[in-house]
Order: C-alpha cells, then structure tokens, then sequence
C-alpha cells in the first residue's frame, strides 16, 4: 500500500502562520484530509476536499495541495492548537492511509 | 447528529479473537453514502485504518492486516463490528470506529470523482492483549 510522509514535529510562534505537509503519491490522484487529536481524544475532522471546513472549525485552519503534497496551513496559530495532526487519503481507490503524525507546539 | 460508541472486551488474551461494536445512533446507518471505518493507534503512535464496510456488506481492509480482519454490518441494530484473530501484544491499542463520507468534487465524461474524510469519530476504546 501506499505511504503517507509528514515531518514529525513542528514549532510555531503563538500568531504566527505554521504549514503541516504530508506528501505521498496518493495525493496526486485523491485530495487529503486532516485531522487534529489532543492527547487522550479522537481525532477530529479539520480539513477535507480542496479546503474544507466541518462545522464550527475556524477558519484560520486551510488546506492546500500540489503534486505529490498536501498542506495544512494555520494562520495565527493560537495555544488551543497545540495537538497532533495527521493526513489522510485514499489509497489504490477503496483504501484509506494516514500519515504519521505531526505533533504541533505553539510557543 | 449522528453519533458513534465503541463497546467491547478491554482485554483479549493472546491468541484470541478481539470483538469490538460500534453503535450508531442519531440516524441510520444505512443512509447516505457512507463507509463504516475502523481506526487502531497503539499509545504513543500514529493512526493505522484497519478496513471499512458498506451497508451492502462491501468491505476492504489494510493489506497488513487483511487476513486478520473481518468486519461485519447489522443494520437492523444501527452496529458495525471488528473481529481481529490470533492477537499478539502488539494489537495493543485503542480502537476507534469513524463513519466514512464522500462529497462530489466534479463530473466529467469519465466519471465521478469525489473526495473522501472521516467526518464523525467514536471516542475509542482501549483493548490490551495480555495474558
């Protein structure tokens, strides 16, 4: 199966702007979705399509793709978003895979 | 709103099978063009996708565990189900049941195409193989 490849950790200054990448050959045929999980929680649904936003997700939170990488980008990161985010897609038509994980600190 | 709870064993004995539930309440599970999904993540790793189920009875399943894994639909219950055979230590984890959705993207005279999210999670249930 495929595999999805995210940096494993990334530091942002508190308001600052902070892009989480994910790159994969899948991405080049499905867009990605992504996910946030604070410890000790389910993930949940932050971005999905060409940049999506479920319900009560702020928009600050957007998403981007080009070739082989999906982006996630949080425009003035505040504390509350210090979590895990993880990038998903299907995979061969009917699988889903999902990145490693980025562990995001805002400082 | 549509809502999911994982039910089941928190320990499994190695060798054994682990049988997990999900319930679906708040609506029907046979409706809209979901997928029902199930999600692992050992403590202090990532997200693994373990297979999904139609309403028809349709599934697919990580490659890796493929010849594990069974997942099995009731709708007269508004349940999905896991089973995973012969668990090792290493089935550790907690399990989370997703509901599984797609939206139209664009048409074209090839296709639809859409994209795909896991827009509603169950909030997991914790399954120990140990003896």
């Amino acid at each position: 199966s495929s595999e999805l490849t995210q940096d494993p950790a990334v530091s942002v200054a508190l308001g600052q702007t902070v892009r989480i990448t994910c790159q994969g050959d899948s991405l080049r045929s499905y867009y990605a979705s992504w996910y946030q999980q604070k410890p000790g929680q389910a993930p949940v649904l932050v971005i999905y399509g060409k940049s999506q936003r479920p319900s009560g997700i702020p928009d600050r939170f957007s998403g981007s793709s080009s070739g082989n990488t999906a982006s996630l980008t949080i425009t003035g990161a505040q504390a509350e978003d210090e979590a895990d985010y993880y990038c998903n897609c299907r995979d061969r038509g009917v699988d889903q895979v999902f990145g490693g994980g980025t562990k995001l600190t805002v400082l | 709103q549509v809502q999911l709870q994982e039910s089941g064993p928190g320990l499994v004995k190695p060798s054994q099978t682990l049988s997990l539930t999900c319930t679906v309440s708040g609506g029907s599970i046979s409706s809209g063009s979901h997928y029902w999904s199930w999600v692992r993540q050992p403590a202090g790793k990532g997200l693994e996708w373990i297979g999904h189920i139609y309403t028809s009875g349709l599934t697919n399943y990580n490659p890796s565990l493929k010849s594990r894994v069974t997942i099995s639909v009731d709708t007269s219950k508004n349940q999905f189900s896991l089973n995973v055979t012969s668990v090792t230590a290493a089935d550790t984890a907690v399990y989370y049941c997703a509901r599984d959705s797609r939206s139209l993207d664009y048409a074209d005279s090839s296709g639809y195409y859409y994209y795909y999210y896991m827009d509603v999670w169950g909030k997991g249930t914790t399954v120990t193989v140990s003896s």
